[in-house]
């Protein structure tokens, strides 16, 4: 079956780095996805990884191993406004995203 | 970046009435958007798969009777809730791919809340 593992919650302090990660199981693969999502409001779009390896935009670097199905979110210098649920998706063979449930990210001051 | 819109954000209605969704790519041409649901503290869940003029491919238990998808245009998506009921009540998202861009983009609206009451 297809599947997407991420931690329910997390907790980090602002200024400090975190790091999300995110397993994968899918049916073919056309990469990994994160998007961040804020309490009532839709998925905006973070990163994309295809290829094995670290994608750095800004605070936030994304990391892919295909061979291992594993991904992470790395955010810097955290900031109050980073609280959020952050999404793992997996597109399949199909072009279909497989969904995580979130990992919800509290930062405390 | 790509603009997806919905309409309305925010519905509240009587429990056996029919609410319509909109979902309108803005500024490009999306053969193929997506319907999901949220439910609170929830992952997203995949509804149906759109495809302009031809049906919805649903997902394994969404009722297609109950949600109805019309994908009439390049540009527009509609979800319509038929006979609604307070477990109806979630938050819609609907997705865009462009034609012009990578086939593995997609672009959320901004979600609508239903509230049934």
């Amino acid at each position: 079956g297809q599947n997407i593992d991420q931690p329910t919650e997390m907790t980090a302090t602002e200024g400090a780095i975190v790091q999300i990660n995110c397993t994968y199981q899918t049916s073919g693969f056309n990469g990994l996805f994160w998007y961040q999502q804020h309490a009532g409001e839709a998925p905006t779009f973070l990163s994309y990884n295809v290829l094995d390896g670290l994608e750095e935009k800004g605070r936030f670097s994304s990391f892919l191993s295909r061979s291992k199905g594993y991904s992470y979110l790395l955010l810097k210098e955290l900031q109050m406004k980073d609280s959020a649920s952050y999404l793992c998706a997996a597109m399949d063979s199909n072009y279909q995203l497989i969904w995580g449930a979130g990992t919800k990210l509290i930062i405390k001051p | 970046g790509a603009v997806v819109s919905q309409h309305p954000s925010r519905v509240i209605c009587k429990s056996g009435t029919s609410v319509k969704i909109e979902c309108r790519s803005l500024d490009f041409q999306a053969t193929t958007m997506f319907w999901y649901r949220q439910f609170p503290k929830k992952s997203l869940m995949l509804m149906a798969t759109s495809n302009e003029g031809s049906k919805a491919t649903y997902e394994q238990g969404v009722e297609k009777d109950k949600f109805l998808i019309n994908h009439a245009s390049l540009t527009l998506s509609t979800l319509t809730v038929t006979s609604a009921h307070p477990e109806d009540s979630s938050f819609y998202i609907c997705s865009a791919r462009d034609m012009a861009g990578e086939v593995n983009e997609q672009f959320f609206g901004p979600g609508t809340r239903l509230t049934v009451l």
